[in-house]
């Protein structure tokens, strides 16, 4: 079976400052897909990033960035200079070819004006 | 286009009652997908499907139907509704044409309480 774990439930850290959101996940597939997504007040499931497991190079967007170490089964998102708008729920996925998405439990994330 | 829309956005049902939740996407996908997500935690596949007349079982199935008869159209249908199954569902679609990395788009999520 597939696992998702969040540890953070909560996080808070001051407008233009970094942050970093832990993933891990077991899965025993050798191909698979990792996505972190945000949600809003508005609960609409936006995605962030995404990486494909046999890329070696992290994936980036914009001020969003993921340390991928598949070795430590670990996924992390760096969120830099971030904006009030950032302030939302993460939800870090493991996808694997049978099409079931296994989510975490998420992070709550407050930008501090 | 509309992309992944569902209806109603709210509901409130009394135990016992039946309802379908409905869900279209424009995008012509052929995988589409429900969730539910209860309070603090991540969404849970309830079931999916891969094209017309195809559909299987997710996590947590029990106490939900599905069909999906076009492209364009994935009802869940809950019979006999029961608190626990108070939540925010969520549809979702892909095209797994579209590349090998696998998006799936979401809708905006229908609120249901049972009491």
């Amino acid at each position: 079976a597939q696992t998702v774990t969040q540890s953070q439930p909560e996080m808070s850290v001051q407008e233009a400052e970094t942050v970093t959101l832990s993933c891990t996940y077991d899965t025993s597939e050798s191909n698979y897909y990792l996505f972190w997504y945000k949600q809003p007040p508005s609960r609409q499931m936006i995605l962030v990033i995404r990486q494909e497991a046999y890329k070696q190079q992290n994936a980036t967007e914009n001020r969003f960035s993921v340390n991928f170490q598949k070795a430590a089964k670990s996924f992390s998102l760096k969120i830099s200079d971030s904006q009030l708008g950032d302030t939302a729920m993460y939800f870090c996925a493991l996808l694997f070819g049978n099409e079931k998405l296994t989510f975490g439990t998420g992070t709550r994330l407050t930008i501090i004006p | 286009n509309a992309g992944v829309t569902q209806t109603p956005k709210f509901r409130i049902l009394k135990i016992g009652q039946s309802m379908t939740l409905q869900c279209a996407q424009d995008m012509n996908h052929n995988y589409m997908y429900w969730y539910r997500q209860d309070p603090g935690m991540g969404l849970k596949l309830i079931y999916y499907s891969v094209g017309a007349g195809i559909t299987d079982k997710g996590e947590v199935p029990n106490g939900y139907n599905v069909s999906r008869s076009t492209t364009e159209d994935f009802p869940l249908r809950l019979e006999l509704a029961a608190p626990s199954q108070t939540s925010v569902y969520f549809c979702a679609s892909r095209n797994p044409a579209s590349g090998s990395v696998s998006e799936q788009y979401f809708g905006p999520g229908t609120r249901l309480t049972v009491t």
